[in-house]
């Protein structure tokens, strides 16, 4: 079946310093990927999603490109601030029986210290 | 501004309570889910509603039982639960299950629940 594998946490970074989470998936056909972002108290929300291989999402200074060849989707961000602190899950949405299906990763958590 | 809401945002609930959790979408979606957030755990899907029908129910315990009365409307009905079954329990909605390949999935604050 279809998988999300994501680098596991936490990732503690500077204020201002790079960041990459990776993630690689496991996928009949052609899914689609996202990367949603929980904020401490609140639920998922999408954050950037590509849709076919080259694809780049980006929003809010975060960029992720659809990496066929090495079936990834990293995501990137020059300059992290403290308010950026949260957890990053990598999820794709791909075919399975019965149809296209929402499979998650495990999360990454991120700490920004000032 | 998610347009999913969740009630109530934290419940403490003796192992003998009966509690309900509700979810509510203004998006307009026909499918909508219940995850458990668990510490260290991934996000484990519960059930899932399409157009009012329960299309996934993933070895879920009989204590944990949802009921979908409208396409804008889940709730989580819980009995006799137990220390284990304390987690943050998510709401999520999305156009159609399974309907495309590009489907977003729109999340709840969650409920925080909390069971001695």
């Amino acid at each position: 079946g279809n998988s999300v594998t994501q680098m596991e946490g936490p990732v503690t970074l500077s204020e201002e310093a790079f960041l990459t989470i990776n993630c690689t998936y496991t996928a009949t056909g052609y899914p689609s990927l996202f990367w949603y972002v929980q904020y401490p108290g609140e639920g998922l929300q999408l954050l950037l999603k590509a849709t076919k291989a080259d694809d780049k999402g980006s929003n809010k200074g975060f960029e992720a490109t659809y990496r066929k060849e090495t079936t990834s989707f990293h995501l990137e961000k020059g300059s992290v601030q403290v308010s950026d602190s949260a957890v990053y899950f990598c999820a794709l949405v791909g075919a399975e029986a019965g149809g296209f299906k929402t499979i998650f990763g495990a999360g990454t958590r991120l700490f920004v210290k000032a | 501004e998610t347009g999913v809401t969740q009630t109530p945002r934290h419940l403490v609930m003796g192992m003998t309570n009966k509690k309900s959790l509700k979810c509510e979408q203004h998006l307009g979606h026909n499918a909508m889910y219940w995850y458990k957030q668990s510490a260290k755990k991934p996000l484990e899907l519960m059930f899932v509603y399409n157009f009012k029908e329960q299309t996934e129910n993933n070895s879920v315990p009989s204590r944990f039982s949802p009921e979908c009365p409208n396409s804008s409307h889940l709730f989580l009905h819980l009995h006799t639960l137990q220390p284990e079954d304390s987690a943050l329990y998510l709401c999520a909605s999305s156009q159609e299950f399974t309907g495309t390949s590009t489907d977003t999935q729109y999340f709840g604050p969650g409920t925080r629940l909390t069971v001695l």
